[in-house]
């Protein structure tokens, strides 16, 4: 049982590259999330998804997209990579709550480091 | 607007020694969740609780144990008889309990228990 999975989790990019992480759940969850975490600031929510074709801004969108095509996956995308973008970047899902509201499933991180 | 405060940068204890970690919670809501995570230096994200708002009962889980007060808005967490192995960030988070569960993270307190 994989859970969550992040590709890469490792990732160095030169200011203004672009990239996509991918996030893929194999639990049917509904809901998926994208966080960073920054030293000193905990983690903080990019944008979520709470079913497939649909996504939403979170607390800190700018600089990125999502898509979430499928149910499984959920894109994160950059598009002109900037300094400001290094951080450990997550991956969450979980069921809705008329699923039973359980809590989110992590995956392991992405480290990404933009030179 | 929701928001979870860690006053507790970093906290360094001796083995056996028992810790309380602080968290202090502000929402407007009055249904919601509290949760800890645990973050050790491999990086994942690990659930250790959740609680709902209307449930204000104490809960212990072997040497874990958290104290939930609405009335301090607070939502403490104390490992009894601490473990090198419990040498970790700690998270305190929040989520409402309707709409898309986002989560709101504390800065998170980095505990350091030393042999």
């Amino acid at each position: 049982n994989a859970g969550v999975t992040q590709t890469p989790k490792f990732r160095v990019l030169k200011t203004g590259q672009s990239m996509t992480l991918l996030c893929a759940q194999d639990m049917n969850h509904e809901y998926m999330y994208w966080y960073r975490q920054d030293p000193g600031m905990g983690l903080r929510l990019i944008h979520y998804s709470v079913g497939e074709g649909t996504t939403a801004k979170g607390e800190v969108p700018d600089g990125y997209n999502v898509s979430r095509l499928k149910k499984q996956n959920f894109l994160l995308g950059l598009e002109s990579a900037a300094p400001s973008q290094t951080s450990v970047y997550f991956c969450a899902s979980s069921y809705s709550i008329r699923e039973g509201n359980q809590p989110q499933h992590f995956g392991d991180g992405t480290r990404l480091s933009i030179l | 607007a929701q928001k979870v405060t860690q006053a507790q940068t970093e906290i360094s204890v001796v083995e056996k020694e028992d810790v309380t970690l602080d968290c202090v919670y502000e929402t407007r809501d009055t249904t919601y969740y509290l949760f800890w995570y645990k973050q050790p230096p491999s990086g994942e994200l690990v659930f250790l609780i959740r609680r709902n708002s209307f449930d204000e009962q104490n809960e212990i889980s072997g040497r874990y144990s958290w104290n939930f007060q609405k009335s301090t808005s607070s939502f403490n967490f104390t490992i009894t008889a601490s473990q090198v192995v419990d040498s970790a960030v700690y998270f305190c988070a929040l989520s409402l309990i309707q709409g898309a569960q986002k989560l709101v993270f504390g800065q998170g307190t980095r505990l350091t228990i030393n042999p």
